[in-house]
């Protein structure tokens, strides 16, 4: 069983085009993170979300959190082919405050030139 | 800065011999994961310690797998006898909780890509 249910697993799209990936989970997360991975390397931080209904932007990357803390959404905005890689959400259950975090099964995203 | 270094990076052996890999944390870290990356089965928690003591140790997948952090800044994971379905990218990584008790972000090293022939 996921706990975190990430959408789509895999995203092909043209340089310029708008996408949005999701993250959802029945349970309630004390803080969410999204991570971005590049082959041959390890997942690397884009942003942590802590407060429900907060939205963080990066560029031309927008992050929200869920009023409820149990889902979020990453949006990218006119997409470049350097943004492509795998992207991951990972949340620390309010449950639990031992550090460990659940990661859902990434999104794979190409942008093609 | 150094971040979290592992090593090798890559190991190709044939089943049935033991495979060690190795990390180093950053400085300060006070938590250090050992995750397993897999195409089916994304990244997967094996185990996490907590100023060098193993907290949570249910995502080790059976008896063959076992991990040390005999100091704060070194830590193994041993796989003994190895198998083919355990070909994987094995990740560390290492954070820490600041003074208002908030974690703050797991930083990963490069992993180590192993291939069990």
């Amino acid at each position: 069983t996921q706990l975190l249910e990430q959408s789509p697993q895999f995203l092909s799209i043209q340089e310029g085009e708008n996408l949005t990936v999701y993250c959802n989970s029945s349970s309630v997360f004390s803080s969410l993170q999204w991570y971005r991975q590049e082959p041959g390397e390890g997942p690397v931080l884009l942003v942590t979300v802590v407060t429900g209904g907060e939205v963080k932007k990066l560029k031309r990357l927008t992050f929200q959190f869920g009023d409820a803390r149990k889902d979020s959404s990453l949006h990218i905005t006119a997409a470049q082919p350097g943004d492509t890689g795998l992207y991951l959400c990972a949340g620390a259950l309010e449950s639990n405050q031992g550090g460990k975090l659940i990661f859902g099964q990434g999104t794979e995203l190409s942008v093609k030139p | 800065d150094a971040g979290v270094i592992q090593s090798p990076r890559h190991e190709v052996t044939e089943m049935g011999q033991e495979v060690t890999l190795r990390c180093k944390p950053i400085s300060g870290h006070d938590y250090l994961f050992w995750y397993r990356q897999t195409m089916m089965r994304g990244l997967e928690l094996l185990i996490y310690f907590n100023n060098n003591v193993p907290i949570d140790d249910s995502g080790m997948p059976e008896d063959r797998f076992s991990a040390k952090m005999p100091n704060a800044s070194f830590s193994t994971l041993k796989i003994q006898p190895s198998e083919p379905r355990d070909s994987a990218v094995y990740f560390c990584a290492s954070s820490f909780r600041d003074r208002e008790y908030q974690n703050q972000p797991q930083h990963f090293g490069d992993g180590t890509r192993l291939s069990i022939l």
